[in-house]
C-alpha cells in the first residue's frame, strides 16, 4: 500500500516563526490526515481533508490538499516551544483499505 | 488523554521471557489495532480487531500473538522475540473500522535484550 511521505525530515525553528511541512503520496486518496506525536508518546490526530477538500484550519494549524500535484502541507503558525513534536500524514487509498497509511513523519522543534 | 491507556509503559525482556501487552479504550469504540514503531521506520500496521475478531495480520511472526477477549481490552502476547523487535508498541481505537480517524494510546516501549 502506498503511504505518504513528508518533507523535511527535520526541521528547527524559532518560536513566533511559521512551520510548514508537505506531505507527497502516490495514489488516489479519499481522505488525508495530520497525526502529531510528541516523543516516545502516541499519536494525537490534529486534522483530517477530504479529497474534495482544498484547505482546512483548526486553530494555528493550516492544512492544504493539492490532489492533481498528490501533496498536502500543514502549516503551523506562530510556532510555540510545545509545538516541538513529529509529525505524521496519514492517508486514506481510494477504494482501498479503510486503515491510514502512515509517513515517516517531519521532527519539528522550535527553540524557545 | 486520549482514552486509550497502555500498560505497562516500559519494558524490558530477556529472548527467552514471555510477556504481555495491554490496551484498553474508554471510547465506546468497536474497533482495536496494533502498531509497531521502530526508528527511522513508517509506523507499521501490525493487527487489526473489528468487534473482538480479527480482521487484519499484517504478515507478523507468530511470537506475537494478539487477543481481543471484548471490544474494549486487546493484548498482545509476546514471547521468544528478537532484538530487532525492540519498538514503541502502539495501540489505536476507532468508533468503527471504516472511521478514518483513529486514537492512540500512549505505548509500551520494549527493549528485548
Amino acid at each position: 500500500s502506498q503511504q505518504g511521505e513528508e518533507d523535511p525530515q527535520a526541521l528547527s525553528i524559532q518560536e513566533g516563526e511559521n512551520a510548514t511541512m508537505n506531505c507527497s503520496y502516490k495514489t488516489s486518496i479519499n481522505n488525508l490526515q495530520w497525526y502529531r506525536q510528541n516523543s516516545g508518546r502516541g499519536l494525537v490526530h490534529l486534522i483530517l481533508i477530504r479529497s474534495n477538500e482544498r484547505e482546512k484550519h483548526s486553530g494555528r494549524l493550516r492544512v492544504t490538499l493539492d490532489t492533481s500535484k498528490k501533496s498536502s502541507s500543514l502549516l503551523i503558525t506562530a510556532s510555540r516551544a510545545a509545538d516541538t513534536a513529529s509529525y505524521f500524514c496519514a492517508t486514506g487509498e481510494s477504494g482501498g483499505s479503510y486503515i491510514p497509511t502512515f509517513g515517516r513523519g517531519t521532527s519539528l522543534i522550535v527553540h524557545p | 488523554e486520549t482514552g486509550v491507556t497502555q500498560t505497562p509503559r516500559h519494558l524490558v525482556m530477556g529472548m527467552t521471557n514471555k510477556k504481555s501487552l495491554k490496551c484498553e479504550q474508554h471510547l465506546g469504540h468497536n474497533a482495536m489495532y496494533w502498531y509497531k514503531q521502530s526508528a527511522k521506520k513508517p509506523l507499521e500496521l501490525m493487527f487489526v480487531y473489528n468487534f473482538k475478531e480479527q480482521t487484519e495480520n499484517n504478515s507478523v511472526p507468530s511470537r506475537f500473538s494478539p487477543e481481543c477477549p471484548n471490544s474494549s481490552h486487546l493484548f498482545l502476547h509476546l514471547h521468544t522475540l528478537q532484538p530487532e523487535d525492540s519498538a514503541l508498541y502502539l495501540c489505536a481505537s476507532s468508533q468503527e473500522p471504516r472511521e478514518e480517524t483513529q486514537y492512540f494510546g500512549p505505548g509500551t516501549r520494549l527493549l528485548v535484550l
